[in-house]
């Protein structure tokens, strides 16, 4: 089956470091990628959607100067948190399709997710 | 108000009970539906998809009712391993096919 490797499953860093999560389609590639978010006791939030050679679509709200993504293979696409804060910890987690035209939930694989931790 | 809402729970249930959660969605041109399952700190895993005719899958049935933006998900014999959080998700009508994700309901199942 599909398999969405996603690294660092944990980082902790100092305020102000930048921090890059990959997300990684291992046996299939993955023309649409999404980048949620999740805070403690809350849903995932989706951040923006990154397709392979063009620019994120980002979600009202998230910054994309903060957040930076790269998607610049159909198998690879990076997040970067930049100048992280505390308010930053969370649970990041991508997802990655396997069908151009149809990115719904049966043909979605998810990462593991990486849990962020700015001191 | 959000898009997808859910009753956060938790729901508390001896082993073997019947448990029924809830979901309302606001998009009325939402297209497809689905139930999730998170356990903690782990990524959320598809549990089954909503048809509007409603579907089984062993222990679990989905209903979906489109004219009140409804769905629901019932287990039935419960097992402490359904323990988890559930989350109903919506695919957003737009050309990118976006999964919005409700807050999740609890169920804790004890001996």
């Amino acid at each position: 089956g599909a398999v969405v490797s996603q690294h660092p499953s944990r980082v902790i860093c100092k305020s102000g470091t930048s921090v890059k999560i990959e997300c990684r389609s291992l046996d299939f590639q993955a023309t649409t990628m999404f980048w949620y978010r999740q805070f403690p006791k809350q849903s995932l939030m989706l951040m923006a959607t990154s397709n392979e050679g063009s620019k994120a679509t980002y979600e009202q709200g998230v910054e994309k100067d903060k957040f930076l993504i790269n998607h610049a293979s159909l198998t690879l696409s990076t997040l970067t948190v930049t100048s992280a804060h505390p308010e930053d910890s969370s649970f990041y987690i991508c997802s990655a399709s396997r069908d151009r035209l149809n990115s719904g939930a049966n043909v979605l694989t998810f990462g593991a997710g990486s849990r962020l931790t700015v001191l | 108000r959000k898009e997808v809402e859910q009753d956060p729970g938790p729901f508390n249930v001896p082993e073997g009970a019947t448990v029924a959660f809830n979901c309302t969605y606001s998009n009325s041109a939402s297209q497809s539906f689905f139930w999730y399952r998170q356990d903690c700190r782990k990524e959320p895993k598809l549990l089954m998809s909503v048809y509007s005719s409603g579907n089984e899958d062993g222990r679990f049935t989905a209903q979906l009712n489109r004219a009140s933006q409804y769905i629901s998900l019932l287990i039935r014999d419960s097992k402490l391993s359904d323990s988890a959080t559930y989350l109903c998700v919506v695919n957003r009508r737009d050309s990118s096919y976006k999964l919005i994700f409700g807050s999740g309901t609890r169920l804790l199942v004890r001996p």
